[in-house]
């Protein structure tokens, strides 16, 4: 069936640190790809998204590029901020459905 | 444009008790999900309606939850009765269509059975 796997957490980087966080994917036909982030104490926001193979996605200077090939759709910034602190979602939209990673926790230290 | 509206925001109850959660989809978008998250995990999909009719309720857990979309706009989810292992936060989310378009999640009730 679809699947997400994202790396565990909690990733902890002082400010102004290149960020990585891996998501790979399982999905038949053609998915769509999402990051959502969820800053505490509130809802679920969608982040960036991709639609297809070698789109990438960007937002908030955040970057994912969907690598068909190699079934992944890894999240990076070049300079955190204290802000980004959060919990981030990897999501494959397929047949209809949204499926969820486990969540990412960074946290990031001025 | 406002955004997905949930209410209560917190909810405890103990055991075997009956609870209710409501939410209003963005205006216009016909497609409503209601999510379950367990701590530690990602959200877990309960049911799909677009408009007023049920898409996918495969997972939803039918013997102790309901979920209805009268008119097809606002909906509510109730759990009756509740056990410990509901304690979740419920989300509630929209989209304009289902397929490839966005979903807009609102804030989350966060249930505490006890």
């Amino acid at each position: 069936g679809n699947s997400v796997t994202q790396m565990e957490g909690p990733v902890t980087l002082s400010e102004e640190a290149f960020l990585t966080i891996n998501c790979t994917y399982t999905a038949t036909g053609y998915p769509s790809l999402f990051w959502y982030v969820q800053y505490p104490g509130e809802g679920l926001q969608l982040l960036l998204k991709a639609t297809k193979a070698d789109d990438k996605g960007s937002n908030k200077g955040f970057e994912a590029t969907y690598r068909k090939e190699t079934t992944s759709f890894h999240l990076e910034k070049g300079s955190v901020q204290v802000s980004d602190s959060a919990v981030y979602f990897c999501c494959v939209l397929a047949t209809d459905k949204l499926i969820f990673g486990t969540g990412t926790r960074l946290q990031v230290f001025p | 444009e406002a955004g997905v509206a949930q209410s209560p925001r917190y909810k405890i109850i103990e055991k075997r008790q009956s609870v209710a959660f409501w939410c209003n989809p963005i205006s216009g978008h016909a497609t409503l999900y209601w999510y379950q998250q367990i701590l530690g995990q990602g959200p877990k999909l309960l049911i799909q309606f677009q408009n007023n009719g049920v898409v996918d309720d495969s997972q939803l857990p039918k013997d102790r939850f309901s979920a209805e979309r009268l008119k097809g706009v606002d909906s509510t989810l109730k759990i009756q009765p509740a056990k410990l292992e509901d304690s979740a936060v419920y989300l509630c989310a929209s989209s304009l269509v289902a397929g490839t378009d966005t979903q807009y999640f609102g804030p989350g009730t966060r249930l505490t059975v006890l």
